[in-house]
């Protein structure tokens, strides 16, 4: 069964440093996303990501945020000054084209910020 | 505001002792909810669909319900195993594109 893969497992990273988050989703998804949950809390939405472009971003996803597909099976997420805040689980999801597709979610990269 | 609610928090069971999660939902307009499983360490695992009031859908031990205002997982004879985290979500209809989680039910069930 097709899946979601995101690298590395876990990253370890010093406070002001860039990380970039790497995740292969379903080939033949068009819909991409990003969702962290800090330990013991909600999975929380960051971003939607259609036809090379932002459709939709939640008020974490903030201009330390980036994302982009720079090739037909990557999808990454860059943080680019970390903060202590941003130790959590972030899951890569993606889904089909129909409307009410579920997201099929990734084993998530788990980033801790020093 | 969309919001999504699950209870209880957490669960402890009996092998064989079957028992429902609730999950209450505040949405503009429905497009659909969704059930999912989350072992420790893991992404959630996507169990069912459902789109409109009435609708079942069944797995295994697990069957899943809607109402206008709310979803229950039905959990039936419990085995260890199904032991995990069971996330609700929604997808909301008005146009946008983000699905909302409530916080889980953590589901565990003692041999």
């Amino acid at each position: 069964e097709p899946e979601v893969t995101q690298t590395p497992s876990h990253q370890v990273t010093q406070m002001g440093q860039e990380v970039i988050l790497r995740c292969v989703p379903i080939s033949n998804h068009l819909y991409f996303y990003w969702y962290r949950q800090i330990l013991g809390q909600k999975v929380e939405f960051l971003v939607s990501f259609y036809n090379n472009e932002i459709s939709e971003k939640s008020e974490i996803f903030d201009d330390q945020f980036s994302v982009e597909r720079p090739d037909g099976s990557n999808f990454t997420l860059k943080i680019r000054s970390t903060k202590l805040e941003d130790s959590a689980m972030y899951f890569c999801a993606s889904r089909g084209q129909g409307d009410r597709s579920p997201l099929h979610f990734g084993n998530g990269t788990r980033l801790t910020v020093t | 505001e969309d919001q999504v609610t699950q209870s209880p928090e957490a669960l402890r069971l009996q092998e064989g002792e079957s028992s429902s999660l609730n999950c209450s939902y505040t949405v503009s307009g429905l497009r659909g909810l969704f059930w999912y499983r989350q072992d420790p360490g893991k992404g959630p695992e996507f169990l069912f669909t459902l789109y409109s009031a009435g609708e079942e859908k069944e797995k295994e031990r697990l069957k899943a319900t809607l109402t206008k205002k709310e979803s229950f997982l039905h959990i039936t004879a419990p085995k260890p195993e199904d032991s995990a985290t069971y996330l609700c979500a929604v997808q909301a209809r008005t146009g946008t594109y983000k699905y909302i989680f409530g916080t889980g039910t953590r589901l565990k069930v003692l041999a």
